[in-house]
């Protein structure tokens, strides 16, 4: 059981657009930063979005993010085939002191 | 730019234990917080602790603590997690990331990853 809570999936169709939730508490996404990675199949995740809304430079403008209160989405626009992947939002977490981690949700483009 | 190479898979009787390295280049190490992070087959990021530069080694996940050591070798810009005491639901790829802190001097986010390192534990 994670601490965050991702759905498990969600799909489209290309050119679609589809939106990512992670739900928390007051002692981790209502109090810190969150961070979103992508994973694609057989590979390491990598940083999609961090401070809740900043993209690394070479990310896409398509992948956005939002954070409010105990919650944050990620956007994905213009959905593309290679956009399938895991997505997994993180923060910390000031009650446990530790990282924590969604559930990963598997992002399928029909 | 910064790079993680993590070193090669191992399979580990139960109840014996595994070092994995994570080999930093290109920047300057000793100013990194590097951190672990592990994946089960099939299922989600659990992260497990690090190292903090100047700090040395942070409290890990509750559920590693007396388990796992993190170490850091500056002359070889390397960072270690040994794990102890494997049992077979310890099967899992371990990957390292550099972490950037927040405000509070706390993990904000990772990037970038090792490669990852698959850690077998099997009889």
């Amino acid at each position: 059981q994670s601490v965050l809570t991702q759905p498990p999936s969600v799909s489209a169709a290309p050119g679609q657009k589809v939106t990512i939730s992670c739900s928390g508490s007051s002692s981790n996404i209502g109090s810190r930063y969150v961070s979103w990675y992508q994973q694609l199949p057989g590979t390491a995740p990598k940083l999609l979005i961090y401070d809740n809304d900043k993209r690394p430079s070479g990310v896409p403008d398509r992948f956005s993010a939002s954070k409010s209160g105990t919650s944050a989405t990620l956007d994905i626009t213009g959905l593309q085939t290679g956009d399938e992947a895991d997505y997994y939002c993180g923060t910390w977490d000031t009650t446990l002191t530790a990282g924590v981690f969604g559930g990963g949700t598997k992002l399928t483009v029909l | 730019q910064v790079q993680l190479v993590q070193s090669g898979a191992e399979v580990k009787k139960p109840g014996s234990s595994v070092k994995v390295s994570c080999k930093v280049s290109g920047g300057t190490f000793n100013t990194y917080a590097l951190f672990w992070v592990r994946q089960a087959p099939g299922q989600g990021l659990e992260w497990m602790g690090g190292i903090l530069p100047m700090f040395g080694p942070t409290n890990s996940a509750q559920k590693f603590q007396g388990r796992v050591t993190f170490t850091a070798d500056e002359s070889t810009d390397t960072t270690y997690m040994e794990l102890s005491s494997l049992k077979s639901d310890d099967t899992a790829i371990y990957y390292c990331a550099r972490v950037r802190l927040d405000y509070y001097g706390d993990p904000n986010y990772f990037d970038p990853w090792g490669q990852g390192t698959l850690v077998t534990v099997s009889s």
